[in-house]
């Protein structure tokens, strides 16, 4: 499979705890993005790599909240002292470049009890 | 602010018949545009994508007509199936940033 693949696939916590979500992108993709989906909404943009620099982060991303790509390849998304508000599908995207089709892996959906 | 918008909530269409589902925007700064199907508990699944030096792709069943003066973006679905039930989203990009816009999504139902 040579998919975008996100783990784990749900996760449950309770809030205050953290949580960690790993996206392995397409091999040769070197573009990275996360989105986050609520129900009834489109993606949200919430920051992206090229590689392992993280060129942009969308006001959504709390101090809570941190991203990293080291080596380039996975990605991990962090979310420290989680909120009910932060519940939601926690998506991951890659592209092999600018102005490129984003393909999207199954995404993490995250409930904060 | 919704820079992208998907003004209809839901459609439904027979089988065989024609699809439209538009979307507009706001932001003249979008050059690149995309169609994603969404089933449940899936991703996005990328369907088709037109750049604003065009005004049409087309892909198979699948046409994306881009109208640059009115800011308004449609798929064509032709024919329609009933696997092509699913929501779709718009997404637009812009000329200083690879991050996408997305817009709300359109449920369709294709009926036999």
């Amino acid at each position: 499979d040579t998919g975008v693949s996100q783990n784990p696939r749900h996760k449950i916590t309770k809030r205050g705890q953290n949580v960690t979500f790993r996206c392995d992108p397409i091999s040769e993709h070197n573009r990275l993005y996360w989105y986050r989906q609520t129900l009834g909404q489109g993606p949200e943009f919430l920051t992206y790599f090229q590689n392992e620099a993280q060129l942009e982060k969308s006001r959504l991303l709390s101090d809570r909240f941190s991203a990293e790509r080291p080596k380039g390849s996975f990605s991990t998304l962090e979310i420290q002292r989680t909120e009910q508000g932060d519940s939601a599908m926690y998506l991951c995207a890659s592209s092999p470049g600018p102005s490129y089709e984003q393909y999207f892996g199954p995404g993490t959906r995250l409930t904060v009890t | 602010d919704q820079q992208v918008k998907q003004n209809s909530p839901s459609l439904s269409v027979q089988e065989g018949r024609i699809s439209i589902l538009n979307c507009d925007y706001t932001n003249s700064m979008f050059d690149y545009f995309l169609w994603y199907k969404k089933y449940p508990a899936e991703g996005p699944t990328f369907l088709i994508s037109i750049s604003s030096i065009k005004d049409k792709n087309e892909d198979g069943r699948f046409t994306v007509f881009l109208n640059k003066s009115a800011k308004h973006l449609s798929l064509h679905i032709v024919p329609s199936q009933p696997g092509d039930s699913a929501v779709y989203f718009c997404a637009a990009s812009g000329y200083n940033t690879d991050k996408l816009i997305f817009g709300t999504g359109t449920r369709l139902q294709v009926f036999p």
